[in-house]
Order: C-alpha cells, then structure tokens, then sequence
C-alpha cells in the first residue's frame, strides 16, 4: 500500500495561471517532505522542502503547504511557465538519520501551455 | 556541482542474464540509493547502502542485490533478468543527516528485458 500518493496523474494549465499539484500520505511519522521534478531522460532534481513544524515554505514561484491532521501537501506554482513541464514527486522522510529514506508519490505529469 | 553518472543510458538483456548497473558519484556521499520507476507507482526504493560495504533492502529488493566496495561505487545486480524487471533504474546520493534531505540523481538506465 502506497503511504504518498499522488492522485492526480497528470495536470494541463495555461501559462501564467497558477498550478497545485497535491499529495496525501498516510504515515504520521513522516517529519520531511519533499518535491522533486524530473524531465524526460534525466534525473529527478530536488525542487523544494518543508519540515513538518511548519505550515508553508516557499521558494521564488514555488510554494509548498503542509496540512499535518490532513495528511496533505501541495505545491503551488505562480506563475506557471512553459518550462515547468515536467513529472513532479513528491517525496517524504520518515527518519533524516536512518539513511535519508524518501518514500515517493507516483508523480503527477504538468503540462503548462503558452 | 554534485555529479551521479550510470554507465548505461539504455541497456536491452535476455531473459536470464546478470546485469549490472554501474553508479558513480563524485561527492564523497556516504549514503547511496538504488531506485525503480515504473509509470503510476514512482519511484520505488530497491536497496541503499549508508557506508562502504554496509547495505539495506529498501521496498522491493527481490530479484537484485547489491554491491558497494568503494564509497563512490554503487552497483545493482540482477542476478537472473526477467521481463517484468524492465523499467527505469535511477541511482542516488546523499550525506546522512543533510537537513533538506536532498538526494542528487543520475540520469537513469533504461533497461528493457527481452
């Protein structure tokens, strides 16, 4: 069973609009979260993170929220460019001492179109 | 700038044979990471190694082993190939402990299994 799920596989948005790409996790120990992006035939690449004493975090155009009695993170991008188009995880840690385990999402594909 | 390279972009085996899939990282990580991705399910942790020698199953280690003799070399080894292994191998390193938890990504093998 997937303890981080990302339910939406894939979301289309117009350039310059906003996009929330959300994630749900189950385990209540997990104290890190993390979004990575991925292009096609590269790496993912780590984008943003939030501990879980906090509530928002944000980074240029990119805004992580937490919600921990919902079990719920999202990222927001504002504004929304062509170039974003890429996979984005989401990611969390159950233990930064045990190794720095990431438990992944299934990725949700954005499509921002000029 | 931190560099993880895989030896093989795209790898085509038989049914049966030993792979090896070939990590290196020039950051003197302590940590590193063995991952598969399939399409829906992320990315899926097989094995990590925290420290020369030292190895740990990860999620889904059936099929694969692995190898670290060296701090900078992480090997993933399918000792009998079979079909349902073909996917996208992403290797992985990190410092333990790292507050962001941040893991730097090779570009991936392809490896599909006749």
């Amino acid at each position: 069973d997937q303890q981080v799920k990302q339910n939406s596989p894939s979301l289309s948005v117009q350039e310059g609009r906003i996009s929330i790409l959300n994630c749900d996790y189950t385990n209540s120990m997990f104290d890190y979260f993390l979004w990575y992006k991925k292009y096609p035939a590269e790496g993912p690449t780590f984008l943003i993170s939030i501990s879980s004493i906090k509530d928002k975090n944000e980074d240029g155009r990119f805004t992580v929220f937490l919600n921990k009695s919902a079990k719920h993170l999202s990222l927001h991008i504002v504004p929304s460019q062509p170039g974003d188009s890429a996979v984005y995880f989401c990611a969390a840690s159950l233990n930064r001492n045990a190794g720095n385990m990431l438990t992944f999402g299934g990725g949700t594909r954005l499509m921002v179109k000029p | 700038d931190v560099k993880v390279t895989q030896s093989s972009r795209y790898l085509v085996k038989r049914t049966g044979e030993k792979v090896f899939l070939e990590c290196v990282q020039d950051m003197d990580h302590e940590n590193m990471f063995w991952y598969r991705q399939d399409p829906g399910l992320g990315l899926r942790l097989i094995y990590f190694s925290y420290d020369v020698k030292m190895k740990e199953k990860g999620d889904i280690p059936e099929g694969y082993s692995v190898s670290r003799e060296k701090k900078e070399r992480f090997s993933l080894i399918l000792e009998s190939a079979s079909t349902n292994q073909t996917s996208m191998y992403l290797c992985a390193s990190s410092f333990p402990g790292l507050r962001t938890d941040t893991q730097y990504f090779g570009p991936g093998t392809r490896l599909t299994v006749l």
